[in-house]
């Protein structure tokens, strides 16, 4: 199975902060790779997909990166509404694996 | 638009079987897989399998075989995901999903509380 590291597993930003997340893959996955929010109560909101394109109307601060086993997620200017936790999903072969989670907080 | 809804909220006793079911609108169900996630209280997300709608093809994680079945109904567009001999760690929100190894893609269903208990 594919292990996906993902750090931190939580932090504190201030809005207008840029913030950047990071997921390793435990051997290469390509850019088979998403990123997705999810606030309390509510399913996953897919963010970013093959590593780097931004999902329709997804705000343009949010940007991913990478390829192979290393990957980021990145948020320019961190804005109110961000503050959630956010996954990265890794499907290039099975089982899916996802990230541990980081959970963005309010400083 | 594309629409996943699930099946309401379960309370089960340890060792039952719970049934959850996710009917899908607005596109041909036939032409996407199905990705069943679960979260547990104040955990991650958690990938349990996946079931093609166009041939009944399935992949399950390696920790649930031989306890869950994921189903589809064409007729209905109705996706199922039983889940047997239940414990208090099964304990968690069940999430449907449009997708698999080709990425999972939004919506996702609304999720269904699964509380086993006692």
């Amino acid at each position: 199975d594919i292990q996906m590291t993902q750090s931190p597993s939580s932090l504190s930003a201030s809005v207008g902060d840029r913030v950047t997340i990071t997921c390793r893959a435990s051997q290469g996955i390509r850019n088979d790779l998403g990123w997705y929010q999810q606030k309390p109560g509510k399913a996953p909101k897919r963010l970013i997909y093959a590593a780097s394109n931004l999902q329709s109307g997804v705000p343009s601060r949010f940007s991913g990166s990478g390829s192979g086993t290393e990957f980021t997620l990145t948020i320019s200017s961190l804005q109110p509404e961000d503050f959630a936790t956010y996954y990265c999903l890794q499907h290039n072969s099975y089982p899916l694996t996802f990230g541990g989670g980081t959970k963005v907080e309010i400083k | 638009q594309v629409q996943l809804v699930q099946s309401g909220a379960e309370v089960k006793k340890p060792g039952a079987s719970v049934k959850v079911s996710c009917k899908a609108s607005g596109y041909t169900f036939t032409s996407y897989g199905i990705s069943w996630v679960r979260q547990a209280p104040g955990q991650g997300l958690e990938w349990m399998g996946w079931i093609s709608a166009y041939n009944g093809n399935t992949n399950y994680a390696q920790k649930l075989q031989g306890r869950v079945t994921m189903t589809t109904d064409t007729s209905t567009s109705t996706a199922y995901m039983e889940l047997r001999s239940l414990r208090s760690d099964d304990t968690a929100v069940y999430y449907c999903a449009r997708g698999g190894k080709m990425g999972i893609s939004d919506p996702w269903g609304q999720g269904t509380l699964v509380t086993v208990s006692s």
